[in-house]
């Protein structure tokens, strides 16, 4: 089946500082792929679509001046969590659709814990 | 889906029993459900989809219901087995919208033995 793979799995990072997750379509080109935050025991919340070529489409509620979502190629889409501060601490995942199979299913990635301290 | 709060219920269910999993959606407009299953610490794992024009789907040893009447999707696995224990989110998309989903609140599923 198709893989997603997000890079890193695990990100500790210090207050203030930023870090970048990517995402990567590994055997499948994506012009669009999807963001997700989960808190603890709590459902995936859909943060932005990723277009790639475009900018990203965000959800109410999400600062696109905070989580800055880059897609640059059909297979990579990479969101920065800017100014990182504790409550933005979470479970982040992206999910990708199949270009050529647009009426499957999206595919997720396996998340990235991002813990701020 | 519809995400409800915090309070993720649990339901336990004895190894070799069946399960059944519910949820509701909010969106009428909605024509495609999926329902996944999460392993603590991974990213959700497809494990069977259902179109509007269908009210029951089988796989593997599981089956989905949906009630487009009331808004309603069901999961049932038979014959629960302790790797099936996970938390289950049922979601759902319109078809202009491919890949967007909509998540449920989620059901912790906890397969004793």
């Amino acid at each position: 089946g198709a893989v997603v793979s997000q890079h890193p799995s695990r990100v500790i990072c210090k207050s203030g500082t930023s870090v970048k997750i990517e995402c990567r379509s590994l055997d499948f080109q994506a012009t669009t792929m999807f963001w997700y935050r989960q808190f603890p025991k709590q459902s995936l919340m859909l943060m932005a679509t990723s277009n790639e070529g475009s900018k990203a489409t965000y959800e109410q509620g999400v600062e696109k001046d905070k989580f800055l979502i880059n897609h640059a190629s059909l297979t990579l889409s990479t969101l920065t969590v800017t100014s990182a501060h504790p409550e933005d601490s979470s479970f982040y995942i992206c999910s990708a659709r199949d270009m050529y199979q647009m009426n499957t299913e999206a595919f997720f990635g396996q998340g990235t814990r991002l813990t701020v301290v | 889906g519809e995400s409800v709060g915090l309070h993720l219920p649990t339901l336990s269910v004895q190894e070799g029993d069946n399960s059944i999993i519910n949820c509701a959606y909010s969106n009428s407009a909605s024509d495609y459900f999926i329902w996944y299953k999460q392993e603590s610490g991974k990213g959700p794992q497809f494990i069977i989809d259902i179109r509007s024009n269908m009210d029951k789907r089988q796989g593997q040893r599981v089956t989905v219901l949906l009630n487009k009447t009331v808004k309603h999707l069901s999961l049932q696995i038979a014959a629960t087995q302790p790797g099936d224990s996970a938390v289950y989110f049922c979601a759902d998309q319109k078809t202009d919208s491919w890949g967007k989903l909509q998540f449920g609140a989620g059901t912790q599923v906890v397969v004793t033995p």
